[in-house]
């Protein structure tokens, strides 16, 4: 089956704890994508990918970091996270038609 | 730099009754639209999408939308809504110029008996 894989689903840590969330998929997707929901704000892009070993930044990329060195993993990693960013986390990828498959999210909570 | 707005963030209909939500997008070249719909606690499903074609589009679940683009609208409606669409649908616009989707803020749909 063509999906996005995240984990973890749920995560609650603390302030200044390294985490890693980890997003796969198995489509051969070039194009990645993380995004994060915040109530009254829809989603968000954090950073993107265009292919392995090419990233950039989305709208709202400070206090992330992403690596792209597999085409099928696109990792997000929060090196010292803060109460603002409490949030629920969406990989995506996209296919070369614009075909975009979302995994079904990670809800993080900083405290 | 595309945008989208969704004026309405409640929207509430009774259950049989139409409903129609409203995207208005801003974008300087051919925008590729989408709609969105999230269950509580769930993650995002596709209902529709338009390229190209036929302004009127025909998704999953008994929806279409309308791409207006003398109006930068792309409205989604459906003839008779069911309790089970009660959820928040998210507009978003992407296109060949970019990588990004850009969402809009969602509308919440309540659906009364």
């Amino acid at each position: 089956e063509a999906q996005v894989t995240q984990n973890p689903r749920y995560l609650i840590t603390v302030t200044g704890k390294k985490l890693t969330v980890t997003c796969s998929q198995n489509m051969n997707h070039e194009y990645m994508s993380w995004y994060r929901q915040d109530p009254g704000l829809g989603l968000r892009q954090i950073y993107y990918s265009m292919n392995v070993e090419v990233t950039d930044k989305g709208d709202v990329p400070e206090g992330y970091k992403v690596s792209r060195k597999e085409k099928r993993n696109f990792p997000l990693i929060l090196e010292s996270p803060s109460p603002n960013q409490t949030s629920l986390y969406f990989c995506a990828s996209r296919d070369r038609y614009y075909g975009y498959t979302f995994g079904s999210g990670t809800r993080l909570t900083v405290v | 730099a595309q945008s989208v707005t969704q004026p309405d963030i409640h929207i509430t209909v009774s259950e049989g009754a139409s409903l129609e939500l409203r995207c208005n997008y801003s974008y300087g070249a051919t925008p590729y639209l989408f709609w969105y719909v999230q269950s509580p606690g769930q993650g995002l499903q596709l209902l529709l999408k338009y390229f190209s074609g036929d302004t009127l589009v025909q998704g999953i679940k008994g929806f279409e939308a309308e791409f207006k683009r003398s109006q930068s609208s792309f409205n989604l409606r459906k003839p008779s809504v069911h309790w089970s669409d009660a959820a928040e649908y998210f507009c978003a616009v992407g296109g060949d110029s970019g990588y990004a989707l850009n969402f809009g803020k969602g509308t919440s749909l309540l659906v009364t008996p």
